[in-house]
């Protein structure tokens, strides 16, 4: 099946930071990969869709500028959390769609102190 | 309304057990359906897609009725390793998913 990369696994920083993190599909190219926030015993909440070569678009409530989503490559889709607060620890999953089917990258973690 | 509702759950069955989950959407356009699996902390796994025939993966079994806007999931002898939240997932304009089904399989 389609693999889907993300770095990096697990993060901790202090709360003002910036965290960056990373998707890539790996053996396809993605056009639309998509990000996700689950908190615990949560489902999971799409935060914005990603395009290649265009803006995100994001969910009602999502901050686009504390967000920030660059899509720049076929396989590479990076999320930016900007000067992360403690309400912000969460498991952040992206995934890229593949024909119809969606694979999820295995998520970073996210603790914010 | 939400636009995909599964069973609330959880299932706590023996092993050896049948168990079925079910989903319901309401996007009628709605053009591929989808059953993920996700394990505690772990990122949602594609199990199957589903088929307006019905389609049979070893243990699994989906079912779509697109009249009445349902899709089904069964398992048969459950195992230990089923353990998990199985999520209902709709695509069309946007996939979405449902809140997630939690089993746990009893020795």
């Amino acid at each position: 099946g389609a693999v889907v990369s993300q770095h990096p696994s697990r993060v901790i920083c202090k709360s003002g930071t910036s965290v960056k993190i990373e998707c890539r599909s790996l053996d396809f190219q993605a056009t639309t990969m998509f990000w996700y926030r689950q908190f615990p015993k949560q489902s999971l909440m799409l935060m914005a869709t990603s395009n290649e070569g265009s803006k995100a678009t994001y969910e009602q409530g999502v901050e686009k500028d504390k967000f920030l989503i660059n899509h720049a490559s076929l396989t590479l889709s990076t999320l930016t959390v900007t000067s992360a607060h403690p309400e912000d620890s969460s498991f952040y999953i992206c995934s890229a769609r593949l024909a119809v089917t969606q694979y999820f990258g295995p998520g970073t973690r996210l603790l914010v102190l | 309304r939400k636009e995909v509702e599964q069973d609330p759950g959880p299932f706590n069955v023996p092993e050896g057990a049948t168990v079925a989950f079910n989903c319901t959407y309401s996007n009628s356009a709605s053009q591929s359906f989808f059953w993920y699996r996700q394990d505690c902390r772990k990122e949602p796994k594609l199990l199957m897609s589903v088929y307006s025939s019905g389609n049979e993966d070893g243990r699994f079994t989906a079912q779509l009725n697109r009249a009445s806007q349902y899709i089904s999931l069964l398992i048969r002898d459950s195992k230990l390793s089923d353990s998990a939240t199985y999520l209902c997932v709709v695509g069309g304009f946007k996939t979405i998913f449902g809140a997630g089904t939690r089993l746990f399989v009893k020795a």
